[in-house]
């Protein structure tokens, strides 16, 4: 069985500061995982994905996460906010195979104070 | 390339109406999903097609919920009769086929049941 914990539902930070959002995941098997955002009134678009190889995964949007199997953990970070990073944002984790289905966290609202 | 498109947009019917959704993938995506995604939650597997054959079904209310893929390819999911728990934004998603694809989301569907 699989399943996502976002920490925190709500965060707020200043435009320029560093963006951190946290993701702890459960896996009986290798995980791969997501990180998505969401609009208002859109799909969701995807950040970036781990799936093997290099633990520190970059994204779109000036957006990177890293993998910690230790700490069972996949937080999002950016070094710099912009105010059009506000959004909601969604972690979730996968199995490998063509039949996996995505499981999601119950999400993050970032905002970005001026 | 063409997103995936879904509609209608918006959708308001009363508690016991029926009411179907229409999904078009990205042409050549064998995976399909449909999700549930109620306000201030994370969205929630409902339906999972592998081309026209069903993978997981296991979450959808089957005694209101219904869903099938024509050849493969478009996909409906109606409900009926409706309650007004199942308010919500109804999501599709396609990939190539699973594991490390990435999976594009439609627009979604927001429907409001009175």
């Amino acid at each position: 069985a699989q399943s996502v914990t976002q920490l925190g539902s709500h965060v707020s930070v200043s435009e320029g500061a560093l963006v951190l959002l946290r993701c702890n995941y459960s896996s009986s098997v290798p995980p791969y995982l997501f990180w998505y955002v969401q609009y208002p009134n859109q799909g969701l678009q995807l950040l970036l994905k781990y799936t093997t190889g290099a633990t520190l995964v970059k994204g779109i949007n000036g957006f990177e996460a890293e993998f910690k199997k230790s700490e069972t953990s996949f937080h999002l970070t950016k070094p710099s906010a912009h105010m059009s990073d506000a959004a909601e944002y969604f972690c979730a984790v996968s199995g490998y195979s063509s039949a996996s289905k995505i499981i999601f966290g119950s999400g993050t609202r970032l905002s970005i104070r001026p | 390339e063409a997103g995936v498109a879904q509609s209608p947009r918006y959708k308001i019917i009363e508690k016991r109406q029926s009411v179907a959704f229409w999904c078009n993938p990205i042409s050549g995506h064998a995976t399909l999903y449909w999700y549930q995604q109620i306000l201030g939650q994370g969205p929630k597997l409902l339906i999972q097609f592998q081309n026209n054959g069903v993978v997981d079904d296991s979450q959808l209310p089957k005694d209101r919920f219904s869903a099938e893929r024509l050849k493969g390819v478009d996909s409906t999911l109606k409900i009926q009769p409706a309650k007004l728990e199942d308010s919500a934004v109804y999501l599709c998603a396609t990939r190539t086929s699973g594991g490390t694809d990435t999976q594009y989301f439609g627009p979604g569907t927001r429907l409001t049941v009175l």
